[in-house]
């Protein structure tokens, strides 16, 4: 299995801060990444996808970068409504997986 | 407009059988690359995904709990199925049904989440 090691675990951070979210995998990826937010409540919903690809809809302050086994998430300017959860997800292979999640806070 | 919704048995006790169902609209499982996954949550706690089924029958399973799995579909009335034999409480969890959808050709992301089926297992 491809194990994904997400850091940090929680995040606190200033309005119109920009923060970054890492995640690792065990091997080579290839880009298969996406990056899910989930707000208090709520299920996951899609931001980026193969990588660095936005997702329909999602505001542009959210970027993905990355290749290899390194790849990280980027929140421009944040907003208060960015306050949630996020995780990142490998479909490179079965069985897919994801990161244990970014628990992100305003200060 | 792609929407999906769980339904479930809510509460269930040790050794049952937790039968799921996805229903949803917007997209056909008839349709050359479209899938649904099923991915469970446990309060507090990160993403696990189960299994999913592909337009065309094929199914994928976790490995670690390959042999309790069964997911399969109606493509006629939009829905998918999962079954979990021999529950316990360790399957207390948020269960989630998720459109997979091709980015490219060898890439399927889950682009549109259901708003998950509560499910606790006690006795």
């Amino acid at each position: 299995d491809i194990q994904m090691t997400q850091s940090p675990a929680s995040l606190s951070a200033s309005l119109g801060e920009t923060v970054t979210i890492e995640c690792r995998a065990s091997e080579d990826i290839y880009n298969g990444l996406a990056w899910y937010q989930q707000k208090p409540g709520k299920s996951p919903q899609l931001l980026i996808y193969n990588a660095n690809s936005l997702h329909t809809g999602v505001p542009s302050r959210f970027s993905g970068s990355g290749s290899g086994t390194q790849y990280s998430l980027k929140i421009n300017s944040l907003q208060s409504e960015d306050v949630a959860s996020y995780f990142c997800q490998q479909y490179y292979n079965y069985p897919l997986t994801f990161g244990s999640g970014t628990k992100l806070e305003i200060k | 407009q792609v929407t999906l919704k769980e339904s479930g048995p809510g509460i269930l006790q040790p050794s049952q059988t937790l039968s799921l169902t996805c229903t949803f609209s917007g997209f056909s499982l008839s349709t050359y690359g479209m899938g649904v996954g099923w991915i469970r949550q446990p309060s507090g706690k990160g993403l696990e995904w189960l299994a999913n089924i592909w337009w065309d029958d094929d199914k994928y399973y976790n490995p670690s709990l390959k042999n309790r799995l069964t997911i399969s579909k109606d493509t006629s009335n939009n829905q998918a199925f999962l079954k979990i034999t021999n529950v316990d409480t360790a399957d207390t969890a948020t269960y989630y049904c998720a459109r997979m959808r091709a980015t490219t050709p060898y890439y399927y992301v889950m682009d549109a989440w259901g708003q998950g089926a509560s499910v606790t297992v006690s006795s």
